[in-house]
């Protein structure tokens, strides 16, 4: 069965780098069809996509986020990453890993909450 | 960009009463780019809905969804105790947006 979990610092500083990652077990991501992406959830709020990427040759992000946002992947590792540049305290939020299939994600990580604070 | 509007913001219901849930699109949304997703306090979105009205798998069928074009709709048939929780629609186009979410919340 496919898992997704997400791992990295639940705290990072101001104007720093939020760097997340994404590791998928139970399958091989380079045997599937399947989109993955980034999406976040400020504390008591909605949901916001960051990115997705098919392959590392084909990623697309949000725009309000494109200039801060890198999405690479890792297939010999069965990982994705998140990359986000000199974050503030707006960047606070639970980032989750997904699995995009039909058009929606239907697999979902647990979520790592990120605090942007000094 | 597409923007969502989802109302009401909260719905409040007796468990057995219909829900409707509205999903508004500010263009044309394809129907096979409109999804519905159920999240509970602390937990993980799941995603209830693709395609506009098609079921994900393992989800009860008091869960529908219909619509086209800007208007869209998530429908519980009669709600359990389990089912209170926020929704939110999400569409794919150019870009890829959520709505703001409509609570569901016991009377």
């Amino acid at each position: 069965q496919l898992q997704l979990q997400e791992s990295g610092p639940g705290l990072v500083k101001p104007s720093e780098t939020l760097s997340l990652t994404c590791t998928v077990s139970g399958g091989s991501m380079s045997s599937s069809s399947y989109y993955w992406g980034w999406i976040r959830q400020p504390p008591g709020k909605g949901l916001e996509w960051i990115g997705s990427f098919f392959s590392s040759e084909n990623t697309y992000y949000n725009a309000s986020l494109e200039s801060r946002v890198t999405i690479s992947v890792d297939t010999s590792k069965n990982q994705f990453s998140l990359n986000l540049t000199s974050v503030t305290a707006a960047d606070t939020a639970v980032y989750y890993c997904a699995r995009r299939r039909f058009y929606s994600f239907d697999l979902w990580g647990r979520g790592t909450l990120v605090t942007v604070s000094s | 960009e597409i923007v969502l509007t989802q109302s009401p913001g909260t719905l409040s219901l007796s468990p057995g009463e219909r829900a409707t849930l509205s999903c508004r699109a500010s263009q044309s949304v394809s129907s096979s780019y409109l999804a519905w997703y159920q999240q509970k306090p602390g937990q993980t979105p799941r995603l209830l809905i693709y395609g506009a009205s098609s079921r994900a798998t393992g989800i009860p069928d008091r869960f529908s969804g219909t619509g086209s074009g800007t208007d869209f709709s998530l429908t519980i048939s009669k709600v359990e105790p389990e089912d209170f929780a926020v929704y939110y629609c999400q569409q794919y186009g150019r870009s890829l947006t959520f709505g703001g979410g409509t609570k569901v919340e016991i009377k």
